[in-house]
């Protein structure tokens, strides 16, 4: 089966420090894998998607993503955080089913607060 | 233009009543999905259309609920006889290209049911 952990439900962090947002994930085949932003009463956003053309994936608003297979791990980061970033975070792998049909699994998401 | 769109973007009913949320998909999207976001958890998916034909409904969606996309463009969610655990938000999304792998999905707002 394919799964997403979210490691940390709630991460705060300062203005203009680093954001580390964890996310490892389990699949028996390579995967697709997907970082989305929630902000309060809406819908997601995309904010970047590995889909196996680079490693370091980066996405927008001054996020990136590092896959690394031997650690099953897809961390978003960003260098200095900003007032604006405050919202909830969702790693998601899209899983495949045996008839082609494809669906996102999601992390139960990672709330992050930023203090000013 | 345009993104995906719900409506109506809240609902509060009672027990036992039928509701029924509309997605607009962005124009000549081809695929279209259903999640369920409860309280302090990521999306679940629900069903799944490419055009008009639904091609995976999850073990989540009973006999209660039902969805269509009669001319591969809109859709429907209907629940049937509400009951208050099937109080959450509704996603919509939509993805172009059913040839190309991993293409993005892009959500809607949702409809936020609050089951009396």
């Amino acid at each position: 089966a394919q799964s997403v952990t979210q490691l940390g439900s709630h991460v705060s962090v300062s203005e203009g420090a680093l954001v580390l947002l964890r996310c490892n994930y389990s699949s028996s085949v390579p995967p697709y894998l997907f970082w989305y932003v929630q902000y309060p009463n809406q819908g997601l956003q995309l904010l970047l998607k590995y889909t196996s053309a680079a490693t370091l994936v980066k996405g927008i608003n001054g996020f990136e993503a590092e896959f690394k297979k031997s650690e099953t791990s897809f961390h978003l980061t960003k260098p200095s955080a900003h007032m604006s970033d405050a919202a909830e975070y969702f790693c998601a792998l899209l899983a495949i089913s045996n008839f082609g049909n494809e669906k996102l699994t999601f992390g139960t998401g990672t709330r992050l607060t930023i203090i000013p | 233009d345009t993104g995906v769109s719900q409506d109506p973007r809240h609902k509060i009913t009672k027990r036992g009543q039928n509701v029924t949320f509309r997605c607009d998909p962005i124009s000549e999207h081809n695929r279209l999905y259903w999640y369920r976001q409860t309280l302090g958890q990521g999306p679940e998916f629900l069903t799944y259309f490419q055009n008009e034909a639904q091609l995976e409904k999850s073990r989540l969606l009973s006999d209660r609920f039902s969805a269509e996309r009669p001319k591969g463009s809109f859709s429907t969610l209907e629940i049937q006889r509400t009951e208050q655990g099937d109080s959450a938000m509704y996603l919509c999304a939509s993805s172009l290209d059913p040839d190309r792998r991993a293409d993005t999905q892009y959500f809607g707002p949702g409809t936020r049911l609050t089951v009396l």
